[in-house]
């Protein structure tokens, strides 16, 4: 059973640019989370979709940044004219749903440099 | 300030010794998770503890939570050079509305563990 799984693992982009970050989470898994780590610091909670559906986004940046599950594919984290405080490594995690106890499987991350 | 705040954020110790890293957050939590983190890699779980246990071992980690003072600690007993990471502990708040949990991290406790 693959983990989740990010693409690309490092992304350059110029000031402006536009940068795409997927996820495709375990399989069986309906939930999807996208985290982002700036250095030196933990990781900060950004969204959480299920298919179709932003459940929430309270995390998200209200300009350039948005997020989707759709259907069928990967998660998309899309930033839009990307600044250098973007750089950072963007974490993706996957649950099999809701419950207690769950646990979050984290992909390998997404590490993006904004020059 | 944050949820999960760990202490002490560096940690070196000689190969074989015990680590203990802590954790304080100050809100009301479900459950208290640890990760680990590889430099440059992403997240790995290592074990989650529910708001009503005291005490969980896995392997030579142990943990332990007081709900009273908001606290957790994490032990890593005969510790070895591959434990050279970062820790990271993570509170899921109660439910919400939708029944899944949000997941804070802190900002973590670098280990170095010398051969």
């Amino acid at each position: 059973n693959a983990g989740v799984m990010q693409n690309p693992r490092h992304l350059v982009r110029r000031r402006g640019q536009e940068a795409r970050l997927r996820c495709s989470p375990m399989k069986g898994h309906s939930h999807v989370y996208w985290y982002r780590q700036l250095p030196e610091e933990g990781l900060k909670f950004m969204v959480y979709l299920q298919k179709e559906n932003i459940i929430d986004e309270s995390g998200m940046p209200k300009e350039r940044f948005s997020a989707e599950f759709p259907k069928e594919g990967p998660s998309i984290l899309r930033i839009q004219q990307v600044v250098r405080g973007d750089s950072a490594a963007y974490f993706c995690a996957s649950s099999p749903g809701t419950g207690v106890s769950y646990e979050q499987y984290f992909g390998p991350g997404t590490r993006l440099t904004v020059t | 300030s944050q949820q999960g705040e760990e202490d002490p954020q560096a940690l070196s110790i000689q190969e074989g010794e015990n680590a203990t890293m802590n954790c304080s957050y100050k809100t009301s939590i479900n459950n208290l998770q640890w990760y680990r983190q590889n430099s440059g890699r992403g997240l790995v779980h290592l074990i989650l503890i529910r708001s009503n246990e005291r005490e969980k071992h896995s392997g030579r980690l142990r943990v332990t939570l007081d709900t009273s003072k908001k606290s957790s600690s994490l032990l890593i007993t005969a510790s070895r050079a591959a434990d050279t990471a970062s820790y990271f502990c993570a509170t899921a708040d109660r439910f919400l509305s939708g029944g899944y949990q949000k997941v804070t991290f802190g900002i973590g406790t670098k280990l170095q563990v010398i051969p």
